[in-house]
């Protein structure tokens, strides 16, 4: 159980254009979800924080009109990536909270590999 | 505010052997602790969990004790595999419902 699914697992864009990232909770709803961005041997930085129905909470530093989140539904939460650049290059992880999981416990998806050329 | 420090490494063992990771944290309250693991290219697996003080998290081998007095919950496992090869994290998780991580620990074994 509580399984988190992300996708698409690879994406190559052109700079300028837009990427959608999605984010599912399979098997469970989930009230809350996290994305985060991972530089190569860097710990996980949070971006933001989704609840269902309303606006994401962006973390200092982070470009609210550049990374739009939208989370739908209470299994699915989307990241888009307006006017991509070849710095926004990233891992991205989201993650999710329900379930029965121990106070504050998050489940993670496999993460998305950003290229933008 | 809360946070989070682990070994850094990277750490270099052979097969069969002891494997420890510190990691202390600092926090209000009594916070929930985690061990993540990083496979390459993956995302983060919950490796064990403690939510409160003795409690001992264990799952495939490793162990981890939440210790109120010292601050700790450092992982262990007796007898390393070349598959445990990976990233680890230590967090844990704040009354805001986020999670702070350390900065990871690259665990290298060979055989």
């Amino acid at each position: 159980g509580a399984v988190v699914s992300q996708h698409p697992s690879r994406v190559i864009c052109k700079s300028g254009t837009s990427v959608k990232i999605e984010c599912r909770s399979l098997d469970f709803q989930a009230t809350t979800m996290f994305w985060y961005r991972q530089f190569p041997k860097q710990s996980l930085m949070l971006m933001a924080t989704s609840n269902e129905g309303s606006k994401a909470t962006y973390e200092q530093g982070v470009e609210k009109d550049k990374f739009l989140i939208n989370h739908a539904s209470l299994t699915l939460s989307t990241l888009t990536v307006t006017s991509a650049h070849p710095e926004d290059s990233s891992f991205y992880i989201c993650s999710a909270m329900g379930g029965r999981g121990a106070p504050g416990e998050q489940y993670f998806g496999p993460g998305t590999r950003l290229t933008v050329t | 505010g809360d946070s989070v420090t682990q070994m850094e490494g990277p750490v270099t063992l052979s097969e069969e052997a002891f494997l420890t990771i510190n990691c202390t944290y600092t926090a209000t309250g009594y916070p929930s602790l985690f061990w993540y693991v990083q496979y390459p290219g993956e995302g983060l697996q919950l490796l064990l969990k403690a939510t409160k003080a003795d409690d001992k998290g264990s799952n495939k081998g490793f162990e981890a004790t939440y210790r109120k007095e010292t601050t700790s919950f450092h992982l262990e496992k007796g007898s390393v595999q070349v598959s445990d090869s990976a990233v680890y994290f230590c967090a844990l998780g704040t009354r805001s419902e986020k999670l702070v991580f350390g900065k990871g620990t690259k665990l290298t074994v060979n055989p």
